[in-house]
Parts: structure tokens; sequence; C-alpha cells
């Protein structure tokens, strides 16, 4: 199936420390998403990647996609204890209308 | 900032009775979705909903489930007869352009069957 899986499962740094998350996929896209998610909240879109596009940047968010390696990875900057969340990619496919979420990237950034 | 609402937050229920969660995706949103989470798991596809008409639907959105558009607002998903397995996280979401554009989530619905 189209699912992004992303990898590590979970992520431990300090605050100031780089975020560095990875997102793996399975056929072609049109785009991949990426969303964070606080404990026990809806998910929240962070960037959208199209599949021309190679690198994208907001704010302390920087994603990347190679559509060789059907890859992408997200990287947060100098981290934050906010950032301590969930993050998920999200990517369609080129026939329906629906994405498919990986199992997402436990984020805990330490004070 | 326009957003999507959910009720209720939370529901619990009795296996085999009958629930309905409600959304209100953005007004000016014409790609309504259905997603759940079981606990501390991946949010799982459930139905995707355009032009009053399902357009996809994944495995688990089997003949217990339903969705509707009643008026120009709401966006309601129905399971007839729940099951213990059905315990999880529902979230609603909209989207402007559909499989080109952002998702936008609620907050979630949380279904407990007992």
């Amino acid at each position: 199936s189209q699912q992004g899986e992303e990898d590590p499962q979970a992520l431990s740094i300090q605050e100031g420390e780089n975020a560095t998350m990875n997102c793996s996929y399975k056929t072609s896209i049109n785009n991949l998403q990426w969303y964070r998610q606080n404990s026990g909240r809806g998910l929240v879109h962070l960037i959208l990647i199209r599949s021309n596009e190679r690198e994208k940047h907001s704010g302390r968010l920087r994603v990347t996609l190679d559509t060789s390696k059907k890859s992408s990875s997200l990287l947060i900057t100098a981290s934050r204890a906010a950032d301590t969340a969930s993050y998920f990619c999200a990517t369609d496919d080129n026939y329906g209308q629906n994405f498919v979420f990986g199992p997402g990237t436990r984020l805990s950034v330490l004070p | 900032e326009p957003e999507v609402t959910q009720t209720p937050s939370h529901q619990v229920t009795q296996m085999g009775q009958e629930v309905i969660l409600r959304c209100v995706p953005i007004s000016n949103h014409l790609y309504f979705y259905w997603y759940r989470q079981i606990l501390g798991q991946k949010v799982e596809f459930l139905v995707s909903f355009y032009n009053n008409e399902i357009s996809e639907k994944s495995e688990i959105f089997d003949d217990q489930f339903s969705v509707e558009r009643p008026d120009g607002s709401n966006f309601t998903l129905k399971i007839r007869s729940t099951k213990l397995e059905d315990s999880a996280m529902y979230f609603c979401a909209s989207s402007e352009t559909g499989r080109v554009g952002e998702l936008f989530f609620g907050e979630g619905s949380r279904l407990t069957v007992l």
C-alpha cells in the first residue's frame, strides 16, 4: 500500500539540539506532507512538499524530498521543549483522494 | 482562524449501540475525511467524501460505518453497532483542494466502547 514509514519510532534530544526524522514510502506521489500531533490532540499541518520540489523551509523546519529514494526528512533546528509531539508524514496516491499516514515519530525534547 | 469542529469530544457507549460522531468542516472546503487512531497507534484512513458521495473508503470502513452530509455544514460518521475494537479517537478532516492540499483536522472524538 501507499504508506509512509517514519523512523526513528522515538527520538529523545536536549533542548537546542536538532531533530531529524525520516519518512519512506512505496510508490509515486504527488506530494508529501508532515503533520504534528500533541498528545491527545488533533493533527496539525506543518509543511507540504510537492514531488517536483527537493527542499522546503518553514521557520525552524526544513523538509527534503528524494523521489529517487522515495524518502523525505524533517529537520527541526534549535529544538524547544514545546516541540515535544508525534510527527507524521502523509502521502497521497495518484489515484485516490486519501492521504496515508505513517506510524509517526515520537519526539521528546528535554529541557 | 477557521477550524474543523467535532462533537462530542468523548463518548462512552455499550457494545452494540449506535454512535454518531459529528463534524463541522471549514466552510469553503469541499473534501471531507474521517480517520481514526487507536490509542498510541497510527492514524488510519476510513473514508473520503466529495460532491455528496464517498470518494474512497478503506477496508476498515465496512457495512457498520456510514457517512452523511445532512445539511450544508455537518458531516457525520455513524457506527451502527459498535464493537469493542471500535474504541479509538476519530478525527474529521477537511481540505479545500483534495489530494493536492493540506488537511485541516478537528480535535477528535474519543469513542470508548464498553
